[in-house]
């Protein structure tokens, strides 16, 4: 166990809804980062949030957002979901902004229909 | 561009068979090179990770990777696997923020 726990773990949404993805870090991190994980792919980074502020996108379109809250939980909100949205939507929590080791969540399954 | 390559997409080993699964990247400055592992329906593990000092590095579970910097790789071994080490294996590399790139995985499966 990492520490790092994600909700809800698995979601079914149709096309052109909105979804928000949960994530509570691993106690004193206050870095959190979400990557994508496609159907045989490797995770890709979609942003980072360090002390509540954006630090740092990957190549995402605008409709993926987030937040981080001042207890360093964090938020994932996809709009306008599309069928290749669907994934695996990993967590990871980190110390400090420039930390260098990730704990991840197991991630929560998101299936577009 | 920044990526991770890895060589293999699905081996295939009886037990107790030695293992090596490549991995080469590009990154420019500062590289933290990492293996994980994504056992089924479990979290990304972290196998061991590369900072700085001794290119061969030591990780749990027997697992061990060379830094081999004039070749840009990273390469994951382990002497003699067990069936228990089926899953999928992540090379990934960042510089100092935590962002990782991953590479593509390798799904290794291992009969008894």
């Amino acid at each position: 166990e990492t520490g790092v726990t994600q909700s809800p773990t698995h979601l079914i949404k149709t096309r052109g809804q909105q979804v928000t993805l949960r994530c509570s870090s691993q106690s004193g991190h206050n870095t959190v980062s979400w990557y994508q994980q496609a159907l045989g792919q490797g995770p890709q980074f979609i942003f980072q949030y360090y002390r509540e502020e954006e630090n740092g996108r990957g190549n995402f379109p605008p409709r993926f957002s987030g937040l981080q809250f001042p207890n360093y939980s964090s938020e994932l909100n996809v709009n306008a979901l599309e069928l290749d949205d669907s994934a695996l939507y990993l967590c990871a929590s980190g110390r400090d902004r420039e930390y260098t080791e990730a704990f991840f969540g197991q991630g929560t399954r998101l299936t577009v229909v | 561009a920044q990526s991770v390559s890895q060589h293999n997409h699905h081996v295939i080993l009886s037990e107790a068979a030695s293992l090596e699964l490549g991995c080469n990247y590009s990154y420019g400055g500062t590289v933290n090179l990492f293996w994980y592992v994504q056992y089924p329906g479990q979290h990304l593990q972290l196998l061991l990770k590369y900072f700085s000092g001794d290119p061969l590095v030591k990780g749990i579970k027997g697992f061990e990777a060379e830094f081999i910097k004039s070749k840009f790789s990273f390469n994951l071994r382990k002497p003699s696997v067990q069936w228990s080490d089926t899953a999928e294996y992540f090379c990934a590399v960042s510089g100092n923020t935590g962002k990782l790139i991953f590479g593509q995985g390798t799904t290794l499966q291992v009969k008894p």
